[in-house]
């Protein structure tokens, strides 16, 4: 089966810039995730989505920060504007519902870079 | 809430040496817990999964963890280092709540570094 794609796989933006990422999970699962990894340290969630549903975005930053998954199947991860420690690997991940004995699907994850 | 800590960010193994890499949970519940290698520029992959069943379990590329309630631990290990193992791992943990939508908690990770 296709993995989760995503893209761009690298970004290189100026402060106060936005940009945006896009994320196709696998076919059929219900759960899409969107993950900042910033160097040296583990994936931290910034938004849950169940079908097209927000299910937790606790920790999003919701001044610059947006998501949206229309239709249920693929998604976007917009920041406007984008601050220097914004730089990080954006991953995305899906699995086939929610509970937390799924194992996630990862994507190879966008490398933004805020100068 | 649950936490996890990853023993040493770096580990040093030699080629043919056993890999271990320590992982400690903290859940107010039965938990779910998760082993995830990630190479380099690529997306983590699921190692191995514990999910209440045999407490030694078994995953892919010749790694094992075994879940210790009594320590809270879930080790990995693998006999036999090979070059390939060279990447990050990183344990995650899970709360085994049904019907919930349960937060995945990633560690910090442990760079695994094989020397020939």
């Amino acid at each position: 089966e296709a993995g989760v794609a995503q893209s761009p796989r690298y970004k290189i933006i100026e402060k106060r810039q936005s940009v945006a990422f896009w994320c196709n999970p696998i076919s059929g699962h219900a759960t899409l995730y969107w993950y900042q990894q910033i160097l040296g340290q583990g994936p931290k969630l910034l938004i849950q989505f169940q079908n097209n549903g927000v299910v937790d975005d606790s920790q999003l930053p919701k001044d610059r920060f947006s998501a949206e998954r229309l239709k249920g199947v693929d998604s976007t991860l917009k920041i406007q504007p984008a601050k220097l420690e914004d730089s990080a690997v954006y991953l995305c991940a899906s699995s086939l519902d929610r509970q937390g004995f799924h194992e996630q699907y990862f994507g190879p994850g966008t490398r933004l870079t805020v100068t | 809430a649950q936490s996890v800590t990853q023993l040493g960010s770096h580990v040093s193994v030699s080629e043919g040496a056993l890999v271990l890499l320590r992982c400690n949970y903290s859940s107010s519940v039965p938990p779910y817990l998760f082993w995830y290698v990630q190479y380099p520029n690529q997306g983590l992959q699921l190692l191995l999964k514990y999910t209440s069943a045999a407490t030694l379990v078994k995953g892919i590329n010749g790694f094992e963890a075994e879940f210790k309630k009594s320590e809270t631990s879930f080790h990995l290990t693998k006999p036999s280092a090979h070059m390939s193992d060279a990447a990050e791992y990183f344990c995650a943990v899970s709360e085994s709540l049904m019907n919930r939508d349960d937060k995945i908690i990633f560690g910090k990770g442990t760079r695994l570094h094989i020397l020939p």
